[in-house]
């Protein structure tokens, strides 16, 4: 089945970091731009970060940026998001996401995994 | 950033009933939107990009539709598999931004 498999979830304390990850069953990862988008509790969708096929290109949520840092190792075929000093609005379901482009070179998700739980508490 | 705004939050149906889900959007974003399926535990699943393609394997009875800001995805005769959570996307702009959902009940 082709789908993004993320890993790495767990019980974290406030301030604390954590890494997830992200692999590819059935496609290629480094042929993608990837995001992560999370879910917290009893709430819906809210993407996080972005990062283009080459890793050149990444993009941040406003709640994330200058604490969370996408990356990806194409010869590895290896896709992270590296969570520094987390806070308890960071619990939440994270979902790794790949990307398509339409004719107007807009992005959509049309692969999601099935998440991996992060939970930030003391 | 764009807002979005979806509707309703919640919503009673039967199996074989038409049902539709509204997002609004707060600028003129052409067809800039894109539909997902979420079932609780599942991974979401993409149904409907650009506003009205059908994604690949997805059931002709999920359709989309824009009329300026406003978008639509219409179940033309709801089946017991669409039981779910649904989500609007905007994607004309950074950050790409989520409606808040809408849950689609028996």
């Amino acid at each position: 089945e082709v789908r993004p498999v993320e890993s790495g979830g767990d019980l974290v304390h406030p301030g604390g970091s954590l890494r997830l990850s992200c692999a590819a069953s059935g496609f290629i990862l480094s042929h993608y731009g990837m995001s992560w988008v999370r879910q917290a509790p009893g709430k819906g969708l809210e993407w996080v970060a972005h990062i283009s096929g080459s890793g050149h290109s990444t993009f941040y949520a406003d709640s994330v940026k200058g604490r969370f840092t996408i990356s990806r190792d194409n010869t590895k075929e290896s896709l992270s998001l590296q969570m520094d000093r987390l806070r308890g609005e960071d619990t939440a379901l994270y979902f790794c996401a790949r990307e398509s482009v339409d004719n107007s070179n807009k992005i959509y998700f049309d692969k999601w995994g099935q998440g991996t739980l992060v939970t930030v508490s003391s | 950033d764009i807002q979005i705004t979806q509707s309703p939050s919640s919503l009673s149906a039967s199996v074989g009933d038409r049902v539709t889900i509204t997002c609004r959007t707060s600028q003129i974003i052409w067809n800039s939107v894109n539909w997902y399926q979420h079932k609780p535990g599942k991974a979401p699943e993409l149904l409907i990009y650009s506003a009205s393609i059908l994604q690949a394997g997805v059931p002709p009875r999920f359709s989309g539709d824009v009329t300026g800001s406003e978008f639509t995805l219409t179940i033309s005769s709801l089946q017991p598999d669409d039981y779910a959570t649904y989500y609007c996307q905007q994607s004309y702009s950074v950050p790409t931004t989520f409606g808040q959902g809408t849950r689609l009940e028996i």
